[in-house]
């Protein structure tokens, strides 16, 4: 069936070191991505996107990779702040009904967890 | 700019009963979908509306249903409300239905006793 799943439920991260976090998804015709980050109490918020025609992008402090032969992505955070400290999600567009609607697809979520 | 807002944040309902839970799209927004979350899982799409029709509508029973109004907001509607309907309820919206990044507000806390 159509998924979304990350490799690493938990990431344990020193504060200063950088952050990977990583994903796979199934469909491989899915041509957009996103990563969005989701604290305590708090709705999921929108960090970075990828298109299925680019293999990096970068944003502040954050590279998201994608790797279409594995169907793999992944979120490169760097410099780990205390603030990082969240749940992220990768999000897989998924076209419905030729493109009439489109849903995400989302992943169990990875919690990142920043020490001092 | 005010992003996607929910009402209410938390509410607590019994087995059987109804519930209508609300949402305004960031201004500008004309698509609004609603999402299921429940604890320790991503959140699973339920609905897509656009132009007050739906367009899209996921996995879920014929007890949910939701509509949009002229002003883009939109109410999610649950009746016949079982234990496991317990979740957060998550909207997001986006400009167009082609415009895919969507953007979330911070859910409403469905507890059912």
């Amino acid at each position: 069936g159509e998924s979304v799943g990350l490799h690493l439920p938990t990431l344990s991260v020193q504060e200063g070191d950088n952050s990977i976090i990583n994903c796979a998804y199934s469909n491989s015709a899915s041509d957009y991505f996103i990563w969005y980050k989701q604290e305590s109490g708090k709705g999921p918020q929108f960090i970075i996107d990828i298109r299925s025609n680019m293999d990096k992008r970068q944003g502040q402090r954050v590279t998201v990779l994608l790797n279409k032969t594995v169907k793999h992505l992944s979120l490169q955070i760097a410099a780990t702040q205390p603030g990082d400290s969240a749940v992220y999600f990768c999000a897989e567009n998924f076209w419905g009904s030729s493109g009439g609607y489109n849903k995400l697809i989302f992943g169990a979520g990875t919690r990142l967890a920043v020490h001092p | 700019d005010a992003g996607v807002t929910q009402s209410p944040t938390h509410l607590i309902k019994t087995r059987g009963q109804h519930v209508t839970l609300r949402c305004s799209p960031i201004s500008g927004h004309k698509s609004v979908s609603w999402y299921q979350q429940v604890l320790g899982q991503g959140p699973q799409f339920i609905f897509q509306y656009y132009e007050k029709e739906e367009r899209g509508r996921g996995n879920f029973p014929d007890r949910f249903s939701a509509r949009q109004f002229p002003n883009y907001s939109s109410e999610l509607n649950v009746n016949a409300l079982l234990l496991g309907d317990s979740a957060l309820y998550l909207c997001a919206s986006s400009s167009t239905v082609q415009q895919t990044a969507q953007h979330f507000g911070d859910g409403t806390r469905l507890s059912i006793l």
